[in-house]
C-alpha cells in the first residue's frame, strides 16, 4: 500500500534544542497532518495542513505543507521533556476519501 | 467530554480463540476507523465506516477479520480464529465526515496478545 517515508526514525536531543522531522511520498496528498503518540495512548492531532505551501504554527510547533504536495515537515522549537514521544505524519490522498495514511514515525527522546 | 472509548484495553488469548474488540465513537462523529499498530508495519488502516456503512475494507488482512457498526455509537472488530501474528495494538478512531478531513480522534487502543 501507499507509504509515507518519515525521517529521522529516531532523535535524541538536549532539552532546549530545536527539532526538525519530515515526511515524503511519491504520491500527491490533499491534506497533511502531524500526530503525536505517548506510550500506551492513541495518536493525538497536533497540526493539520490543507493547502500546498501552507505554514501553520501551534505554540512551539510549526509545520509546512510542501509546494509539490508530496512532502511536509514539522519543527519543534526549544524542546522540553514532555515532547518525548513518537511523531507521525499522516496524509489524505487525492480521491482517497476520509482515509489517512500514516508515516513510519519519528521517536523523539529529550535529554535533560 | 468523553473521547473514543475502546474495550478491552488488554487481552491475552490463545491461538484459535475468537477475539472481539469494541469501540464507542465520539457522539456526533459519523466516521469510524479501525487501525492496527505493530512495530514492523506501523499504523495500518483496516476498515472505515461512514454513517455506519463500511466504505473501504481493503486493509482487512483476511477473512478471519470482520467489523460491524450496527449503530452510530458502537462498532466491533472480530478476529476468528485468532493467530499469534494478530498480536498488535488495535485503535479505533472517529471523525466528523465532511468537516476538516483527517482530524481523527483516537481511542487508547486495545492491546491484543495471541499466544
Amino acid at each position: 500500500g501507499q507509504q509515507l517515508n518519515q525521517s529521522p526514525q529516531s532523535m535524541f536531543i538536549q532539552e532546549g534544542e530545536d527539532v526538525s522531522m519530515n515526511c515524503t511520498s511519491s504520491s500527491i496528498f490533499n491534506t497533511w497532518l502531524w500526530y503525536k503518540q505517548d506510550p500506551g495512548e492513541g495518536p493525538v492531532l497536533l497540526i493539520a495542513l490543507y493547502k500546498a505551501g501552507e505554514l501553520t504554527s501551534n505554540g512551539r510547533l510549526t509545520a509546512q505543507f510542501g509546494i509539490t504536495r508530496k512532502d511536509s515537515f514539522l519543527n519543534i522549537s526549544a524542546s522540553i521533556p514532555s515532547d518525548v514521544g513518537i511523531y507521525f505524519c499522516a496524509g489524505q490522498l487525492k480521491g482517497g476519501g476520509n482515509k489517512l495514511t500514516f508515516g513510519t514515525g519519528t521517536q523523539l527522546k529529550v535529554e535533560l | 467530554d468523553a473521547g473514543v472509548i475502546q474495550s478491552p484495553r488488554h487481552e491475552v488469548t490463545e491461538m484459535g480463540q475468537e477475539v472481539t474488540l469494541r469501540c464507542k465513537p465520539i457522539s456526533g462523529h459519523n466516521s469510524l476507523f479501525w487501525y492496527r499498530q505493530t512495530m514492523m508495519r506501523g499504523l495500518e488502516l483496516l476498515i472505515y465506516f461512514n454513517n455506519n456503512v463500511p466504505i473501504d475494507d481493503s486493509g482487512m488482512p483476511e477473512d478471519r477479520f470482520s467489523a460491524k457498526m450496527p449503530n452510530a455509537s458502537f462498532s466491533t472488530l472480530k478476529i476468528q480464529p485468532s493467530e499469534p501474528r494478530d498480536s498488535a495494538v488495535y485503535f479505533c478512531a472517529s471523525s466528523v465526515s465532511g468537516g476538516n478531513t483527517g482530524e481523527l480522534f483516537f481511542g487508547e487502543g486495545s492491546r491484543l496478545t495471541v499466544l
